[in-house]
């Protein structure tokens, strides 16, 4: 039973456009969600994050939207590099007694071209 | 100056084996976590220790035996090798339990087996 899926395993867009990447989630004891970057051999890498009680939260080039009704989140990209080429996982958590535990989707391969 | 780090980075045994897998952090973070990433991507957390405490141990089989000697050191024993085992196993740091608060992630360890 995935809690939280990312339904589009791989998305290529053009240096400089925009990249939407999107995110869903099951779960409603979520009230915090992350987006960690992946590159090759190496481990995750905290990119940006959003607590429950906002619905967008932005970071340079980096923000992410919260539809909690939808219980749907996204990650965009403005404008996309090359360097944004690696896998994005989205994950989340809830409070109480999960005590940090993180819930990740299957990622996404985000390939920029030049 | 690697800030979650974990030994060894490839490790290919035979099945029935029994093998460890090592990490440390230098970040002063009090708690550690154990994710194993298996063949269809997913991370799933394993165990989580706090101030060298068990607090998360997810339906992991009993063959698996973290052990967090100080705060800066979680390690993972696995006894009598399976080959469902095979996957990328990853150690990640945060202070404290709060689940808002950031985890950072080791390059991970690639285990094989035979």
């Amino acid at each position: 039973d995935q809690q939280v899926k990312q339904n589009s395993p791989s998305l290529s867009v053009q240096e400089g456009r925009i990249s939407i990447l999107n995110c869903d989630y099951t779960n409603s004891m979520f009230d915090y969600f992350l987006w960690y970057k992946k590159y090759p051999a190496e481990g995750p890498t905290f990119l940006i994050s959003i607590s429950s009680i906002k619905d967008k939260n932005e970071d340079g080039r980096f923000t992410v939207f919260l539809n909690k009704s939808a219980k749907h989140l996204s990650l965009h990209i403005v404008p996309s590099q090359p360097g944004d080429s690696a896998v994005y996982f989205c994950a989340a958590s809830a409070g109480g007694t999960s005590y940090g535990k993180l819930t990740f989707g299957q990622g996404t391969i985000l390939t920029v071209h030049p | 100056d690697t800030a979650v780090s974990q030994t060894p980075k490839y490790l290919v045994t035979q099945m029935g084996n029994d093998k460890s897998i090592k990490c440390e952090q230098n970040l002063g973070h009090d708690t550690m976590y154990w994710y194993k990433q298996d063949s269809k991507k997913f991370l799933k957390i394993m165990f989580s220790y706090n101030n060298k405490e068990l607090i998360i141990n997810e339906t992991v089989p009993n063959r698996f035996s973290p052990k967090s000697p100080d705060k800066a050191h979680l390690n993972l024993h696995i006894n009598s090798l399976e080959l469902g085992d095979s996957a990328v196993y990853f150690c990640a740091s945060s202070q404290g339990l709060t689940h808002t608060k950031t985890q950072y992630f080791g390059p991970g360890t690639r285990l094989l087996v035979l």
